[in-house]
C-alpha cells in the first residue's frame, strides 16, 4: 500500500542552524501538509501546498520556515535558524484533494501522515 | 474557534473488552471527521473518515459514528487486543480551511492481557 516516507527520521542540530526535513507524499496526491508536536501536546497544523504554492499557513509558520517542492515527488521544510522551541516530531501528510466540490461539503478526502521526523535542537 | 476535546485522556481495558473512545467537537459545520492512532515515537495512521453527511463508518473491528448536532464522535473497538495499545486521536479540518486539520490531544488506550 502506498505510503508517505519522510528523511531523516532523527536530526539533531544546534540552535540557529538551518534544517531541511524531506517528505515523500504518496504519488497521485496533490495535497500536502505539514504538522508538527511538540513533546506532550497536541499535533499542530503548520502549512498546506498546492499547485505549487502555499495554501495556508499557521501563526507557528513564520518567516523562518519555507516549504518546496523541488521535483516530482519531494516536499520539504526548511526551517533557517532553529531556536530551542522548534524542538518536535514533525509530521508530513497528503492527501489526494481536500474535496470533489468545494459547495459539496458532505466530502472531504483523508490525510495520509509519514512517519515523522524527530527534531532536537540543541 | 473550533476546539476539539477527547475524554478521557487515557483508558486502560482488559483484553477482550469493547472500548470506546470520544471526541467533541465546539463547531458543528465540519466536512468529516477523521480517527488516527498513533504508537509511541511513531506517526499518524490514518483509521477512519466518516464524512459530515454519514453518521456511521466501519472498517473490520472499528466503527466511528459521528452526530454533528451535537458535536460528538465516538469511535468503538470491539473485542480489543493487546495490541490495540496505542493513543487514539480524532481531528476535523478546520471550518474556514479545508486543509488544515484540528486534533484533539487523544486518548492513550492500553489493552491488558
Amino acid at each position: 500500500e502506498p505510503e508517505v516516507t519522510q528523511t531523516p527520521s532523527h536530526q539533531v542540530t544546534q540552535m540557529g542552524q538551518e534544517v531541511i526535513l524531506r517528505c515523500v507524499p504518496i504519488s497521485n496526491h496533490l495535497y500536502f501538509y505539514w504538522y508538527r508536536q511538540i513533546l506532550g501536546q497536541k499535533v499542530e497544523f503548520l502549512v498546506s501546498f498546492y499547485n505549487n504554492e502555499i495554501s495556508e499557513k499557521s501563526e507557528i509558520f513564520d518567516d523562518q520556515f519555507s516549504v518546496e517542492r523541488p521535483d516530482g515527488s519531494n516536499f520539504t521544510l526548511k526551517i533557517r535558524s532553529t531556536k530551542l522551541e522548534d524542538s518536535a516530531m514533525y509530521f508530513c501528510a497528503s492527501s489526494e484533494q481536500p474535496f470533489v466540490d468545494l459547495r459539496d461539503r458532505g466530502r472531504g478526502e483523508t490525510q495520509y501522515f509519514g512517519p515523522g521526523t524527530r527534531l532536537l535542537v540543541l | 474557534k473550533q476546539e476539539v476535546t477527547q475524554i478521557p485522556a487515557a483508558l486502560s481495558v482488559p483484553e477482550g473488552e469493547n472500548l470506546v473512545l470520544n471526541c467533541s467537537f465546539t463547531d458543528s459545520a465540519i466536512y468529516n471527521l477523521q480517527w488516527f492512532r498513533q504508537d509511541p515515537g511513531k506517526g499518524l495512521t490514518s483509521l477512519l473518515l466518516i464524512q459530515s453527511s454519514q453518521r456511521e463508518q466501519t472498517s473490520g473491528r472499528l466503527n466511528a459514528s459521528l452526530d454533528k448536532s451535537s458535536g460528538r464522535s465516538t469511535l468503538y473497538i470491539a473485542a480489543s487486543q493487546p495490541g490495540d495499545s496505542a493513543t487514539y486521536l480524532c481531528a476535523v479540518p478546520s471550518t474556514d480551511s479545508w486543509g488544515k486539520l484540528q486534533f484533539g490531544a487523544g486518548t492513550q488506550v492500553v489493552v491488558t492481557p
